[in-house]
């Protein structure tokens, strides 16, 4: 059982629709990040929350909102999404300071945009 | 320009078998890491080794090994005595500056490569 847990694990929204995307993680880690994966492209990172502060958000459309009320839980808000964004949005935390260590990552959310 | 490249799309090995999946880096960092990752069908990411590039021996973990060879940029991964449960999309990834002195460490993924595993 991994140590992060994403919710939904599928999802189908209009475009119109807002809905939001749940990531839990029960390792202690300081560090938490979104990915987003299309096919055939290499993961992208979305954003990271280091400590619940938002540490970068590498040009994601405002459309997407993320939000990390505590260290252990992050979300991503949707609204008005496009057909595009249809994707597996992974979630995943990490120790943060120190030495590198890896990142442990939760299931994804499987997103398609109707 | 790509920072993590991984040219076999696919890859296929019969049961028992060992196979070597081909990572070439680009960083002009002289601090950082390297990370392979497991993507079965399920989609989670599942954390496989890690080599540091001040690590002077390769890195090994059960039947994974990571062949470093810092001067040619490559981080190959080998899977010794392949089993069906290893037929899934592996990645590779950098992490710029070995220490993470900012409290978070960000990966930059390759494109993957789908290996199969035929009994």
């Amino acid at each position: 059982e991994t140590g992060v847990t994403q919710t939904p694990r599928h999802l189908v929204m209009g475009m119109t629709n807002k809905k939001s995307l749940k990531c839990e993680q029960h390792l202690g880690h300081n560090a938490m990040y979104w990915y987003k994966q299309s096919a055939k492209k290499p993961l992208e990172l979305m954003f990271v929350y280091n400590f619940k502060e938002q540490t970068e958000n590498n040009s994601v459309p405002s459309r997407f909102s993320p939000e990390c009320p505590n260290s252990s839980h992050l979300f991503l808000h949707l609204h008005t999404l496009q057909p595009e964004d249809s994707a597996l949005y992974l979630c995943a935390s990490s120790q943060g300071e120190g030495k590198v260590t890896e990142a442990f990552f939760g299931q994804g959310t499987r997103l398609t945009v109707v | 320009a790509q920072k993590i490249t991984q040219t076999q799309p696919g890859m296929f090995v019969q049961e028992k078998e060992a196979v070597t999946l081909d990572c070439t880096y680009d960083t002009s960092d002289q601090s950082y890491g390297l990370f392979w990752y497991k993507q079965p069908s399920s989609g989670e990411m599942i954390f496989l080794i890690y080599q540091g590039s001040y690590d002077e021996q390769n890195a090994t973990e059960g039947r994974y090994s990571l062949n470093f060879q810092k001067a040619r940029k490559s981080a190959n991964l080998v899977i010794s005595a392949s089993q069906l449960g290893d037929s899934a999309m592996y990645f590779c990834a950098m992490r710029e500056g070995e220490f993470a002195g900012s409290g978070y460490s960000t990966l930059t993924f390759g494109k993957g490569t789908m290996l199969l595993v035929s009994p």
